[in-house]
């Protein structure tokens, strides 16, 4: 059973453009949504997090929409550079920190 | 403050064989956690403890597994007698026991069992 399912499984993005990825979750009872960047050889880092008391959080050039009767969350990164090339997984958890559940991730690649 | 940080990063092993990995984290963090990634997948639960008390185990954590963490600092996750589908990437992340607190994983350990 998948809890977070995550979509699409890869992405390509000119570099300058909007990449956009999309979570759906099952669990009403999680309330900690974060967003992890992971590159090849390296662990998963923690790059946005949202809780559902709120629809919209942006640091930087990345944001998080979130809809919660959609039971739906997404990662918008503007301006995308060849350097945001990397594998995105969402994840939830029932507080900030109990297991995290990870979604199946989605690899993009900014091109120029 | 060096991050989380795991040994070996890489092991190959024969079916069959123990392996043992070992993880440090965060001094000030009190909770630790092990996932297992396999090629294209995202982090799989194992395991999880909070100072020396495991609190958590996974249904994927099958009795050739176990992992301690004794006096609430380095952890270690035992495999015994290795198979072929143990495989995969072994990340071992921390955090504080603050609501709203992100892991912080460490490099992983790559497992290759022949």
């Amino acid at each position: 059973q998948q809890q977070v399912k995550q979509s699409p499984q890869s992405l390509i993005v000119q570099k300058g453009g909007i990449s956009i990825i999309n979570c759906a979750y099952e669990n009403t009872a999680f309330d900690y949504f974060p967003w992890y960047q992971q590159f090849p050889g390296k662990g998963p880092a923690l790059l946005i997090a949202i809780r559902p008391d709120v629809s919209e959080k942006k640091e930087g050039r990345f944001t998080i929409s979130f809809n919660k009767s959609a039971k739906q969350f997404s990662l918008h990164i503007m301006d995308s550079q060849p350097g945001d090339s990397a594998t995105y997984f969402c994840a939830a958890s029932l507080t900030g920190n109990t297991p995290l559940v990870f979604g199946k991730g989605t690899r993009l690649s900014v091109i120029a | 403050d060096t991050g989380v940080s795991q040994d070996p990063r890489h092991k190959i092993t024969k079916r069959g064989q123990n392996v043992t990995f070992r993880c440090d984290p965060i001094s000030e963090h009190n909770r630790l956690y092990w996932y297992r990634q396999t090629l294209g997948q995202g982090p799989e639960f194992l395991t999880y403890f909070q100072n020396e008390a495991q609190l958590e185990k996974s249904r994927l954590l099958s009795d050739r597994f176990s992992a301690e963490r004794p006096k609430g600092s380095f952890s270690t996750l035992e495999i015994q007698r290795t198979e072929q589908g143990d495989s995969a990437m072994y990340l071992c992340a921390s955090s504080l026991v603050v609501s709203g607190y992100g892991y912080t994983f460490g490099s992983g350990t790559r497992l290759t069992v022949v």
